[in-house]
């Protein structure tokens, strides 16, 4: 049962393009959430989806950044625009509705977004 | 949630047990403790989580006090492969409200040497 997958790894973006980072939640899961990490410090929670619907987007910044999590296919984190305080480790985690109450969350490996 | 405190690093000689300590002391009654950690460069992993009771897995031990203010992760034999930031977390159990969300602080970060 593959974990949560998230791609690409690494994401090099030049200041002003769009950064489209996508995550596939465990098989079973319809629970997303996109957290980021700014070097040296703690995971910042961004945005909470369930399938086709956002739940949560208290912390996402207000302008150029838009998540979605349509009912095929991946959840997407897109940041428009990107400048160089985008650069950050972006994580994404997933769960049921069962083991986010219980465990939590099963966090992806992240996608390391560097702006140039 | 409620803030907790750990301390910002700590050594463990290889083999032995590493505690880590965490105070939670506006902790709710409807609020479970949750462990976290980080290895470098990975997304963070479920160590273990209780309420008021001790709770041991696998992985670790979790104890805590009677008045629930604080708490201590175990590790009961640290290798160097539990080198790691680890986050101590309160949470309400939810089903499915955002209340329910994993707020990270900055964590124990935790060096095992041989």
């Amino acid at each position: 049962n593959a974990g949560v997958m998230q791609n690409p790894r690494h994401l090099v973006r030049r200041r002003g393009q769009e950064a489209r980072l996508r995550c596939s939640p465990m098989k079973g899961h319809s629970h997303v959430y996109w957290y980021r990490q700014l070097p040296e410090e703690g995971l910042k929670f961004m945005v909470y989806l369930q399938k086709e619907n956002i739940i949560d987007e208290s912390g996402m910044p207000k302008e150029r950044f838009s998540a979605e999590f349509p009912k095929e296919g991946p959840s997407i984190l897109r940041i428009q625009q990107v400048v160089r305080g985008d650069s950050a480790a972006y994580f994404c985690a997933s769960s049921t509705l069962q083991q986010g109450a219980n465990y939590g969350y099963t966090f992806g490996s992240g996608t390391r977004l560097t702006v140039v | 949630d409620a803030k907790t405190t750990q301390p910002t690093s700590m050594d463990c000689a290889e083999g032995r047990a590493a505690n880590l300590p965490c105070n939670h002391s506006t902790i709710s009654g409807n609020e479970y403790v949750y462990w976290y950690r980080q290895i470098h460069s990975q997304g963070p992993q479920y160590i273990i989580h209780g309420l008021k009771n001790n709770e041991t897995n696998e992985m670790a031990s979790l104890i805590i006090t009677e008045d629930r203010k604080s708490s201590t992760l175990i590790l009961p034999h640290a290798t160097l492969r539990d080198t790691a930031v680890y986050y101590c977390i309160v949470r309400v159990r939810t089903y499915g409200g955002s209340q329910g969300n994993l707020i990270f602080g900055k964590g124990t970060k935790l060096s095992v040497k041989p």
